[in-house]
């Protein structure tokens, strides 16, 4: 079946290096994206959306680009903290009342 | 700030013994989901719920497997005869809306079969 899936299983960068996190879909039919983030033992937290009419959104520090050509997906972390460490995963789901489908996830580690 | 909040946060079960998570999602909130973690790998919806039935289920949601809104705050899911399998973190999630928005999520409960 169609699937939510991640290039890179981990990545580690320097604190106050920007980080970027990749994901590919292969549903075409997905038209809302959202990223989450995952610390140890908790639950997902929602860290920003985007529907499939537009090709980038921002919020506070973090941007995520949307490429429907190539179904790719990616969040990008501005000026990376100790705090954002953590497993992030994308998830997409389709119209109507369907549920979330979440990706493998990327786990993101931060070097002080 | 509103949250889901979801008990308990560890479950010890013997296999073959019914279990019954508990979820209180956000008060305003219409949508309602589980999803279940397998350590170290991703998150799985099991099931959603709105106007008291099941709108859609997954594979991984079978026979075993029951939701029940029983009354106006509570979301429950039961598995009746649990296997090693059915070890993993179980989370509650509930939406306000269907088509999008955020899905807020609780910090799950950890059930652990032996």
């Amino acid at each position: 079946g169609e699937s939510v899936g991640l290039h890179l299983p981990t990545l580690s960068v320097q604190e106050g290096d920007n980080s970027i996190i990749n994901c590919a879909y292969s549903n075409s039919a997905s038209d809302y994206f959202i990223w989450y983030k995952q610390e140890s033992g908790k639950g997902p937290q929602f860290i920003i959306d985007i529907r499939s009419n537009m090709d980038k959104r921002q919020g506070q520090r973090v941007t995520v680009l949307l490429n429907k050509t190539v179904k790719h997906l990616s969040l990008q972390i501005a000026a990376t903290q100790p705090g954002d460490s953590a497993v992030y995963f994308c998830a997409e789901k389709s119209s109507g009342n369907t549920p979330l489908v979440f990706g493998k996830g990327t786990r993101l580690s931060v070097i002080a | 700030e509103p949250e889901v909040t979801q008990t308990p946060s560890h479950q010890v079960t013997q296999m073959g013994q019914e279990v019954i998570l508990r979820c209180v999602p956000i008060s305003n909130h219409l949508y309602f989901y589980w999803y279940r973690q397998i350590l170290g790998q991703k998150v799985e919806f099991l099931v959603s719920f709105y106007n008291n039935e099941i709108s859609e289920k997954s594979e991984i949601f079978d026979d075993q497997f029951s939701v029940e809104r029983p009354d106006g705050s509570n979301f429950t899911l039961k598995i009746r005869s649990t296997k090693l399998e059915d070890s993993a973190m179980y989370f509650c999630a509930s939406r306000r809306f269907g088509e999008t928005g955020e899905l807020f999520f609780g910090e799950g409960s950890r059930l652990t079969v032996l």
